[in-house]
């Protein structure tokens, strides 16, 4: 079974900063979900990656796919307070293919 | 457009009560469906998975189980609830085994 790591964990910001966070696999992996957690509900896709070295933009978000297909970045420009929440992701990698999720990182943006 | 209900949105029940949980997907047909549980605010874990009526995957052993009666319909059960089944339950459906998955609101289960 695949290994999956998101770091950091947690991240505190000032609203305006920049900020990336990274997910990692242990072995090579042929697309990438990203998706977006809010408090008490449940999380929302962000994007799909799955061409190595893929670059996609979503307003202030960057979402990039490693060139080695192991690993992917958010970077999130000027961060806002409705930026806040879990980020996920998430690859095919389960048993039958399912996806298996990273634990992800908990972003908090102070206003 | 597809929609995923799930409800109730929050439980509280004693231990060793029953258990029932429903979500429910309109707007399409024949979806994967889904249990997680989320422990936390982290990670989800897959308790079970269906890919069509009748037919549950179980991912881990626990004191939960799933039926799937109706194409759309995805039930989470149990006969006798422990403390260490509280936390958040999210319900998801997709299209194919390992597309983008679509996630309801959540159930937050508090067993005392």
């Amino acid at each position: 079974t695949q290994l999956l790591e998101q770091s950091p964990q947690f991240l505190s910001i000032q609203e305006g900063e920049n900020l990336t966070v990274y997910c990692n696999s242990s072995s090579v992996f042929s697309s990438l979900q990203w998706y977006r957690q809010e408090p008490g509900e449940g999380p929302v896709l962000l994007v799909t990656v799955v061409t190595g070295g893929e670059v996609k933009k979503l307003k202030r978000l960057t979402f990039q796919f490693g060139d080695a297909r192991k690993d992917s970045s958010l970077h999130i420009t000027a961060a806002q307070p409705g930026d806040t929440g879990l980020y996920l992701c998430a690859l095919e990698g389960g048993s039958q293919g399912n996806l298996i999720f990273g634990k992800g990182t908990k972003l908090s943006v102070k206003p | 457009s597809q929609t995923i209900h799930q409800w109730p949105a929050t439980l509280v029940q004693p231990v060793g009560s029953p258990l029932s949980l429903e979500c429910t997907v309109e707007g399409t047909s024949n979806p994967n469906l889904y249990w997680y549980r989320q422990a936390a605010g982290r990670g989800l874990q897959l308790l079970f998975y269906s890919v069509g009526i009748g037919q549950i995957s179980s991912e881990v052993p626990q004191n939960l189980s799933a039926s799937r009666p109706q194409d759309r319909q995805f039930i989470l059960s149990s006969k006798k609830l422990l403390l260490s089944d509280s936390g958040f339950y999210l319900c998801a459906w997709s299209r194919d085994i390992n597309q983008p998955q679509h996630f309801g609101d959540g159930t937050r289960l508090s067993i005392l």
